[in-house]
């Protein structure tokens, strides 16, 4: 089945450092790649998406890229702030016959540090 | 636009009681989503609904589980008897057409469960 693998965590960087947050994925058909960022307290946001093969997804700064050959869609940012600290999700979905579901990886906490 | 709304946001109840997750998805949305999120399996589908009618509930755990849609403003999630491993924070989220591709789901701040 669909599945999808991201870096553990907690991760904890000082500001303006550099990020990655790994992510790869295992799908049956053609995903669509996403990132949803879950702040303290709140529910899940989507932060950005790619939808084919080479496809950059960027937003606040953050950006992924789609590879296929690597089956990943690891997350960069060039210089992190502490209102990046969050949780971040990696998830991919595939439409089936009307059938319309994301998958979720389990997470990876970021934590910021002045 | 008040975004998705959960309630309660907290709930803490004994072990064999029944427990009511509510959700209020964003108005015109056509798809609603039950998730769980917990530490040892992450987050997890239960179930979705289209246009109030339940579409894919492979996700349910088990019977003690059952979720409703009776109109498009409104979705219960209920537990009965409910278990220590139960706990949990549920999510509901909703999206215009449902599509994964060309849509966005949008997530409500969660209910926390403890089951003691």
């Amino acid at each position: 089945g669909d599945s999808v693998t991201q870096m553990e965590g907690p991760v904890t960087l000082s500001e303006e450092a550099f990020l990655t947050i790994n992510c790869t994925y295992t799908a049956t058909g053609y995903p669509s790649l996403f990132w949803y960022v879950q702040y303290p307290g709140e529910g899940l946001q989507l932060l950005l998406k790619a939808t084919k093969a080479d496809d950059k997804g960027s937003n606040k700064g953050f950006e992924a890229t789609y590879r296929k050959e690597t089956t990943s869609f690891h997350l960069e940012k060039g210089s992190v702030q502490v209102s990046d600290s969050a949780v971040y999700f990696c998830a991919l979905g595939v439409s089936n016959f009307g059938n319309e579901k994301l998958t979720f990886g389990t997470g990876t906490r970021l934590t910021i540090i002045p | 636009d008040a975004g998705v709304i959960q309630s309660p946001r907290h709930e803490v109840t004994e072990m064999g009681q029944e427990v009511t997750l509510r959700c209020k998805p964003i108005s015109g949305h056509d798809y609603l989503f039950w998730y769980r999120q917990t530490m040892m399996r992450g987050l997890e589908l239960l179930i979705y609904f289209n246009n109030n009618v339940p579409i894919d509930d492979s996700g349910m755990p088990e019977d003690r589980f059952s979720a409703k849609m009776p109109n498009a403003s409104f979705s219960t999630l209920k537990i009965q008897p409910s278990e220590p491993r139960d706990s949990a924070v549920y999510f509901c989220a909703s999206s215009l057409k449902g599509g994964v591709v060309t849509d966005t789901q949008y997530f409500g701040p969660g209910t926390r469960l403890t089951v003691l």
